[in-house]
This record gives C-alpha cells, sequence and structure tokens, in this order.
C-alpha cells in the first residue's frame, strides 16, 4: 500500500457529461501527478499540481483540468466526455526533491 | 508519446526461471525507474536507476542502464508465480517537468506455477 488513496473505483458516465475524480496524496507529499491509462497501453502523463499551482501538463485538450487543495490532495475534472476518455485514471504523489512516485489504486472510467 | 519501448511485449516462464525485460528510450534522461501493474491495479514501485548509475539491486531484481545506447533490463530471478503482471520502465526525461513520467507500453509476464 503506498497511502495513496483515489475515488471513487469505478464510474460509468455517458457521452458529454462531466466527471470529477478524487485523489488524497501520501503524508508527506506536496506534488501530484496524473496520468491516464487506456487499455493495453502505458500511462500517459496528463498533468501535474505543486503547491496548489499546474507544474507540468501533457498533450491533453483543456477539458481536462485539476485543482490540488492545501492538504495537497487533488481533482482531475473532465468535461464534455468522449468515448475514447475510456480509461483507468491513475494519481501519483510524490515528495519534496524526490523522482519517485507512488501511485493509486486508479479510477476506472468508463464513457458510454 | 510513448518514450520506452518494453521488450518483449509478452513474456511466459516457469516458477523458478529467470525473466528479463528490456527497454529502450529515446532522449536523454536523469533516471529510469521500473514499475510493476497487477490486472489494471494501480503502479507499484520497483526500482529507481540514476543516469550515472549502471547497475542496481533489489532483492531479486536487478536493474542495468546504459545510456549509450539508450536502454535498460529488469532482471527477475528466481521467479514466483507471485510475480504474474505487467512491467513498465519508466523516464525522467532531462530538462522536463519532474512529474512528466515517460511510460513504454509494458512487458506482460506470466509465471506458470
Amino acid at each position: 500500500e503506498t497511502g495513496v488513496t483515489q475515488s471513487p473505483t469505478h464510474l460509468i458516465k455517458t457521452r458529454g457529461q462531466q466527471v470529477t475524480l478524487r485523489c488524497s496524496s501520501q503524508s508527506g507529499h506536496n506534488t501530484v501527478s496524473w496520468y491516464q491509462q487506456a487499455l493495453g497501453q502505458g500511462p500517459q502523463f496528463i498533468f501535474q499540481y505543486y503547491r496548489e499551482e499546474e507544474n507540468g501538463r501533457g498533450n491533453f485538450p483543456p477539458r481536462f483540468s485539476g485543482l490540488q487543495f492545501p492538504n495537497y490532495s487533488s481533482e482531475l475534472n473532465v468535461n464534455a466526455l468522449e468515448l475514447d476518455d475510456s480509461a483507468l485514471y491513475l494519481c501519483a504523489s510524490s515528495g519534496p526533491a524526490s523522482n519517485e512516485q507512488f501511485f493509486g489504486p486508479g479510477t476506472r472510467l468508463t464513457v458510454l | 508519446s510513448q518514450q520506452g519501448e518494453e521488450d518483449p511485449q509478452a513474456l511466459s516462464i516457469q516458477e523458478g526461471e529467470n525473466a528479463t525485460m528490456n527497454c529502450s528510450y529515446k532522449t536523454s534522461i536523469n533516471n529510469l525507474q521500473w514499475y510493476r501493474q497487477n490486472s489494471g491495479r494501480g503502479l507499484v514501485h520497483l526500482i529507481l536507476i540514476r543516469s550515472n548509475e549502471r547497475e542496481k539491486h533489489s532483492g531479486r531484481l536487478r536493474v542495468t542502464l546504459d545510456t549509450s545506447k539508450k536502454s535498460s533490463s529488469l532482471l527477475i530471478t528466481a521467479s514466483r508465480a507471485a510475480d504474474t503482471a505487467s512491467y513498465f520502465c519508466a523516464t525522467d526525461a532531462s530538462g522536463g517537468s519532474q512529474g512528466n513520467l515517460i511510460f513504454g507500453k509494458g512487458t506482460k509476464l506470466s509465471v506458470k506455477p
């Protein structure tokens, strides 16, 4: 167990809807990164939050947005869901000056 | 885009045998990490090797890094059925943001009892 938790575990939405996924980072970690993992693929970096500010973004459209709170927990919001957004969404937290990222169990999103 | 490419895509071995997985990447890196993933669940960090290191051990795991060839290998010795999982390499590109780990597509390892 990494101490990183995510909710919900599974989620089913329909095309066009909006979704919010949540992540609680490991104690002492101030950085949260989000990844999307399609079936049979490796995780793809969405964005990272450090001290409540976005600190890097991958090749994802603006309808993917996020937040980090003062307690370093984080949310990933996806608007106008598309079928291709169906994936496992992983968050990872890391501590100050550390390259090691600790992943949560993921949220499996299905868009119908 | 995927930076790392694992090879082979799938590997099936008997319990007790050694398993070797390879990873190639494209750009300069600060470090390379290996992760394990069981059945589409979260990733478990296995080992990190820095760009100035050539070999690292952790229990039954041995990782090598050849920056001149932009490649790494993960060796699991005396494999067990519980090692059945997908294994990913991830690079932290030098000059990139710390959080931007770039993963390959993974090697699916099956260890038969």
